[in-house]
């Protein structure tokens, strides 16, 4: 069974960092494209950045928002995703959602509230 | 970016309804579109890939069609459990993009 447990949310000051962790277990991590997926309250789904599987460059990109501020990086070692978010801006408040993407589909965590609030 | 917008945004049915929901792409994604169901405080809930395929355990009343930039979600008989948020998904760019979602409420 694939799961992806998110971890690392919390409340943190405009100009801040924090970093989430997804544990994923059930699929070969490696072979997956990851991504993670933002909610803020009360409003709908935004792509915020992925990382490609090794098998395809491993390569990263974000959404214009996150760019320069937030990084994404995968340790196949231990099947695990992280997002690194500095420069924290109130607008980041939301709810984050790891997902993976492989040949047997899609898969979704349960997410990670971050607050952004002085 | 490719754009998602569905309608309408919100749709008040009673039980045993039958509901549908649009969504549109700016351009064609073929048939590279998902749709989820979404109850508050809960993560998205996977119901439909590639436009009309059911993900395994999801209820036969739920169905998808379309292709190009227009899809559709049917409820056949709308049960309980079925009211919540739906979102539609393109994944034909890596850059996934959502329909702002619809909430289905009890008429």
């Amino acid at each position: 069974e694939v799961q992806l447990v998110e971890s690392g949310g919390g409340l943190v000051k405009p100009g801040g960092s924090l970093r989430l962790s997804c544990a994923a277990s059930g699929f070969t991590f490696s072979n997956a494209w990851m991504r993670w997926v933002r909610q803020a309250p009360g409003k709908g789904l935004d792509w915020v950045g992925l990382i490609k599987s090794k098998t395809d460059g491993g390569t990263t990109d974000y959404a214009a928002p996150v760019k320069g501020r937030f990084t994404i990086l995968g340790d196949d070692s231990k099947n695990t995703l992280y997002l690194q978010m500095n420069s924290l801006k109130t607008e980041d408040t939301a709810v984050y959602y790891c997902t993976a993407e492989a040949s047997w589909g899609f898969g979704w965590g349960q997410g990670t509230l971050v607050t952004v609030s002085s | 970016d490719i754009q998602m917008t569905q309608s309408p945004s919100t749709l008040s049915a009673s039980v045993g309804d039958r509901v549908t929901i649009t969504c549109r792409a700016s351009q064609s994604i073929s048939r590279w579109l998902a749709w989820y169901q979404q109850n508050p405080g809960t993560a998205p809930k996977l119901l439909i890939y590639k436009a009309s395929s059911l993900e395994t355990g999801v209820p036969s009343r739920f169905s998808g069609s379309g292709s190009g930039t227009e899809f559709t979600l049917t409820i056949s008989s709308l049960q309980p459990d079925d009211f919540a948020t739906y979102y539609c998904q393109q994944y034909k760019t890596y850059s996934w993009t959502f329909g702002q979602g619809t909430k289905v409420e009890i008429k």
